[in-house]
């Protein structure tokens, strides 16, 4: 299986900071990665696909970037609504999920 | 818009069959760019892909745990069924079904595809 490592594992940061969350293929998957946010007791909400497409709906504050094996999300300025868990994906060969970073209010 | 609601028993006993229902009303694929999806996320750990069926009855499974499922569709219901074999502690976890959604075949002739809509999930517990 193809391996995805995200990092960091938690992130704190404040409204109105830019964070970044990285993810590593184990092998190239060319631009199959989708991101994801999860919030407890809420369904999980797709964010990017394609690795750089925003999710109609989804605001603009986020962005996807990268090609091959690595990935970033960027959220350039933090919302109060934006702490939660987010979590890469790739579709290459079969669906795998990266460990899930959890970012927190600092 | 489409809505997925997961339904099933919070509670089996190891070598128990799990047997859980996604419904969603209003979703009726018929051909290979959409389907459903079941994937699951053990307490504090991260998300799993299990299985996925498409409009046209496709299946696939996650290779690990293929010997152990089985995903069916019911259209004139709205349902997708999963069924998980010979049930284990390690099988504990919050239990997702989603929509899936290809959005186009890119030069590679690859599906560009991700999971659009998600349930809230439902959670089973595997113990004696």
């Amino acid at each position: 299986d193809i391996q995805m490592t995200q990092s960091p594992s938690s992130l704190s940061a404040s409204v109105g900071d830019r964070v970044t969350i990285t993810c590593r293929a184990s092998q190239n998957i060319y631009n199959y990665v989708s991101w994801y946010q999860c919030r407890p007791g809420k369904a999980p909400k797709i964010l990017i696909y394609a690795a750089s497409s925003l999710q109609s709906g989804v605001p603009s504050r986020f962005s996807g970037s990268g090609y091959g094996t690595d990935f970033t999300l960027t959220i350039s300025s933090l919302q109060p609504e934006d702490f939660a868990t987010y979590f890469c994906q790739q579709s290459y060969s079969p669906y795998t999920f990266g460990q899930g970073t959890n970012l927190d209010i600092k | 818009q489409i809505t997925l609601k997961e339904s099933g028993p919070t509670l089996v006993k190891p070598t128990q069959t799990l047997t859980l229902t996604c419904t969603s009303p209003g979703f009726g694929a018929s051909g290979s760019a959409e389907g459903v999806g079941w994937i699951r996320q053990p307490p504090g750990k991260a998300l799993e892909w299990l299985a996925l069926i498409y409009g046209d009855g496709g299946e696939h499974y996650s290779p690990s745990l293929k010997t152990r499922l089985f995903i069916t569709k019911d259209s004139s219901t709205d349902q997708v069924v999963l069924t998980m074999t010979n049930m284990d502690p390690m099988d504990t976890g919050t239990y997702f079904c989603a929509h899936f959604k290809s959005y186009y075949y890119d030069s590679r002739g690859f599906s560009v595809d991700a999971l659009i809509m998600w349930g809230q999930g439902t959670m089973v517990t595997v113990s004696s």
